[in-house]
């Protein structure tokens, strides 16, 4: 069974256009993230829940729309799509508040067009 | 805020050893290690927590001196499966603790 698993793995789409990712985790643990890596490789955080509560907004235009419906599920949405939004964005979840041993998903690569 | 490390590259042969460096201007409470391999997800290596800290993982270890705030990943007779982007994290508080990564080491194993 995969710990976090996320989907889709690729999302191509065009300029304008909203789409989310979803991610899930199975291991019970208690805090969820969304990081972001650009082309160089730089990984950056986004947001992170810990119990479905919001701890984290790192200053992400609010076209990014994080939900939790649950512990186990973080979505991201994210609307009117920029091409710098172009990066792979990485799910994350870890059984405490402080950022212990981080277990990440697959990454969903997004391309915008 | 972002920790700073060094080298930004590093190529070896195999058994060859390394040392990738992480240092922060502001002071260290922790020094967390991932690998990430092409076209994969970050995978934790270790967590170090005290000043002096030595931690192990396989063949790879990582040393953390609080005073020079900064922390240092030992890669000893390196394998081919070593390849990879190495990241060093720092904790930032400021409210709610947040792992700020640093720009990565590529690391690249030969035969």
């Amino acid at each position: 069974d995969t710990a976090v698993s996320q989907t889709p793995k690729y999302l191509v789409t065009q300029m304008g256009n909203d789409k989310s990712i979803k991610c899930e985790q199975n291991l019970g643990h208690d805090t969820m993230y969304w990081y972001k890596q650009d082309s160089k490789k730089f990984l950056k955080i986004m947001f992170s829940y810990n119990n479905k509560e919001l701890i984290i907004n790192e200053t992400v235009p609010n076209r990014f729309s994080p939900k939790s419906p649950d512990k186990a599920h973080l979505n991201l949405h994210i609307n009117s799509l920029e091409l710098g939004d172009s990066a792979v964005y990485f799910c994350a979840s870890s059984p405490g508040q402080g950022f212990e041993k981080l277990f990440f998903g697959s990454g969903t690569q997004l391309s915008v067009l | 805020q972002q920790p700073v490390q060094s080298p930004q590259a590093v190529i070896l042969r195999e058994g060859e050893d390394a040392v990738i460096n992480c240092s922060s201007s502001k002071a260290l409470y922790s020094v967390h290690w991932y690998r990430q391999k092409h076209g994969e997800a970050p995978v934790f290596l270790m967590i170090l927590l005290k000043g002096g800290e030595q931690k192990g993982h396989e063949k790879i270890s990582a040393s953390f001196n609080e005073k020079k705030q900064q922390s240092s990943l030992y890669l000893t007779a390196s394998q081919l499966s070593y390849s990879g982007t190495y990241f060093c994290g720092t904790l930032i508080s400021g409210g709610y603790n947040k792992l700020i990564f640093g720009a990565g080491t590529r690391l690249a194993v030969h035969p």
